[in-house]
C-alpha cells in the first residue's frame, strides 16, 4: 500500500485532456509545496516532468502541468499525444525523517 | 551528459547478500546528495536510501533499517547499497537517483536504468 493514492489507470484520445490525482495527508503533499511527478516508460528511467508542484524542468513540454488543493495534488495532461501513454508517479517531501513517499502510479492509455 | 548506471543485481536467497553499483558521470558528484529508490514488480516506486556529499549522513526507510547500508566514493563517483539479511520482499528494479537541486529539495532530475534484485529460494 503507497503512501500517496493514484488511480490505477485513466485513459483519453489523442488532444483531449486528463487529470490523475495524487491523494496524501497532511503530513506530505498538505504539508509542503515540494510535489513532484514522473513519467516513466517502461524499461526507461523515470523522468521528472513537474517538480515545486507545478513548475516544470526544461525541455518538458507546457501540456504538462500541475496544482495541488489540500491534501491532494494533480497531474494534468492536455492535448494527449501517443507517446504520453506512460505510468505517472507521484512524489511528495514528507519530512526529514521519511525524506519522500511516493504514489502506486497511474497507468495513461491513449486510446 | 548526466549518466547514472547501476549494476550489481542479480538472484539471491532469502538471507542472502547482495551490493550494488552507481557509477555516476556528467556532473558534480561531490555535489549532490544521492538516493536509492525501488520499484517491487506490479508496485508503485518506494524512496529506500539516500546519502549526504560527503557521506556523513544516511537515512533509510524503516523496512531496510539495520540491513542496508548506502555509501559513496567520491573520488570514484561511484555509490553503493549493501543489501544484507535479503528478504523476498526486497525483490525489485534498484534505482540510483539524482535529486534537482544541490541543496534542498525538489525532486529526482535523474534516474538510472535500474539493476533487478530478485530474492527467491
Amino acid at each position: 500500500q503507497s503512501a500517496l493514492t493514484q488511480p490505477r489507470s485513466v485513459s483519453g484520445s489523442p488532444g483531449q485532456s486528463v487529470t490523475i490525482s495524487c491523494t496524501g495527508t497532511s503530513s506530505n503533499v498538505g504539508g509542503y509545496n515540494y510535489v513532484s511527478w514522473y513519467q516513466h516508460h517502461p524499461g526507461k528511467a523515470p523522468k521528472l516532468i513537474i517538480y515545486d508542484v507545478n513548475k516544470r524542468p526544461s525541455g518538458v513540454p507546457d501540456r504538462f502541468s500541475g496544482s495541488k488543493s489540500g491534501n491532494t495534488a494533480s497531474l494534468t495532461i492536455s492535448g494527449l499525444q501517443a507517446e504520453d501513454e506512460a505510468d505517472y508517479y507521484c512524489c511528495s517531501y514528507a519530512g526529514s525523517y521519511t525524506f519522500v513517499v511516493f504514489g502506486g502510479g497511474t497507468e495513461l492509455t491513449v486510446l | 551528459e548526466v549518466q547514472l548506471v547501476e549494476s550489481g543485481g542479480g538472484l539471491v536467497q532469502p538471507g542472502g547478500s547482495l551490493s550494488l553499483s552507481c557509477a555516476a558521470s556528467g556532473f558534480t558528484f561531490t555535489g549532490y546528495w544521492m538516493s536509492w529508490v525501488r520499484q517491487a514488480p506490479g508496485k508503485g516506486l518506494e524512496w529506500v536510501a539516500n546519502i549526504n556529499h560527503g557521506g556523513s549522513e544516511k537515512y533509510y526507510v524503516d523496512s531496510v533499517k539495520g540491513r542496508f547500508t548506502i555509501s559513496r566514493d567520491n573520488a570514484e563517483n561511484s555509490l553503493y547499497l549493501q543489501m544484507n539479511s535479503l528478504r523476498v520482499e526486497d525483490t525489485a528494479v534498484y534505482y540510483c537517483a539524482r535529486p534537482l537541486y544541490t541543496s534542498g529539495w525538489a525532486g529526482f532530475e535523474y534516474w538510472g536504468l535500474g539493476t533487478v534484485v530478485t530474492v527467491s529460494s
